[in-house]
């Protein structure tokens, strides 16, 4: 079967990093995606990883290896904004999107 | 600016009622989604669309149905509503093709069924 691993939930602290992990087992695999979703909202697209390695955007970077089917979502300098779930979803062979539980990450001053 | 709308936020309705969820995307995407999401578990797809009038059921279909009469519309229909639909619907399009085509998502519609 296909299946997204990630933790429920997570807590840290304004101003430092964490790193939010996944692991994907999928029929096939052509990437994997980070969408934010803060309480009551719509997800919105953060990253994207298809080949492995880290990918910098800002204070946000992904990281994929495909061998090890995992990937991690890096927040660095983080603002109370930053509170909100993280979803990783992995697009299969027929190019559909299989999604994890999300991670709430909840931001403390 | 990209954009999808769905027709309302909050809608509370009765067992046995017919229900109708609308969504409609300006950017001329080919892919349509209906996504159902519950506290614990990950966005669940319904129905897609890949086109005009074409249908695809995704994993969880049962108890619904879809219609897609124009590029930019996708309607959700729940024949007789049940508890059990009680949840967060989301909608979402994306181009055609494969690779990396970034979903986009309408704000949600939270659906209380009595």
């Amino acid at each position: 079967g296909q299946n997204i691993d990630q933790p429920t939930e997570m807590t840290a602290t304004e101003g430092a990093i964490v790193q939010i992990n996944c692991t994907y087992q999928t029929s096939g695999f052509n990437g994997l995606f980070w969408y934010q979703q803060h309480a009551g909202e719509a997800p919105t697209f953060l990253s994207y990883n298809v080949l492995d390695g880290l990918e910098e955007k800002g204070r946000f970077s992904s990281f994929l290896s495909r061998s090890k089917g995992y990937s991690y979502l890096l927040l660095k300098e983080l603002q109370m904004k930053d509170s909100a779930s993280y979803l990783c979803a992995a697009l299969d062979s027929n190019y559909q999107l299989i999604w994890g539980a999300g991670t709430k990450l909840i931001i403390k001053p | 600016d990209v954009k999808v709308t769905q027709s309302s936020r909050y809608l509370v309705k009765r067992t046995g009622e017919k229900v109708f969820l609308e969504c409609v995307q300006d950017m001329d995407h080919e892919n349509m989604f209906w996504y159902r999401q519950d506290p614990g578990l990950g966005l669940r797809l319904i129905y897609f669309s890949y086109d005009v009038k074409m249908k695809e059921k995704g994993d969880i279909p049962e108890g619904y149905s879809v219609s897609r009469e124009k590029k930019e519309r996708f309607s959700l229909i729940l024949e007789s509503a049940s508890t059990n639909q009680t949840s967060m619907y989301l909608c979402a399009s994306s181009l055609r093709g494969e690779g990396y085509n970034e979903q986009f998502f309408g704000p949600g519609t939270r659906l209380t069924v009595l």
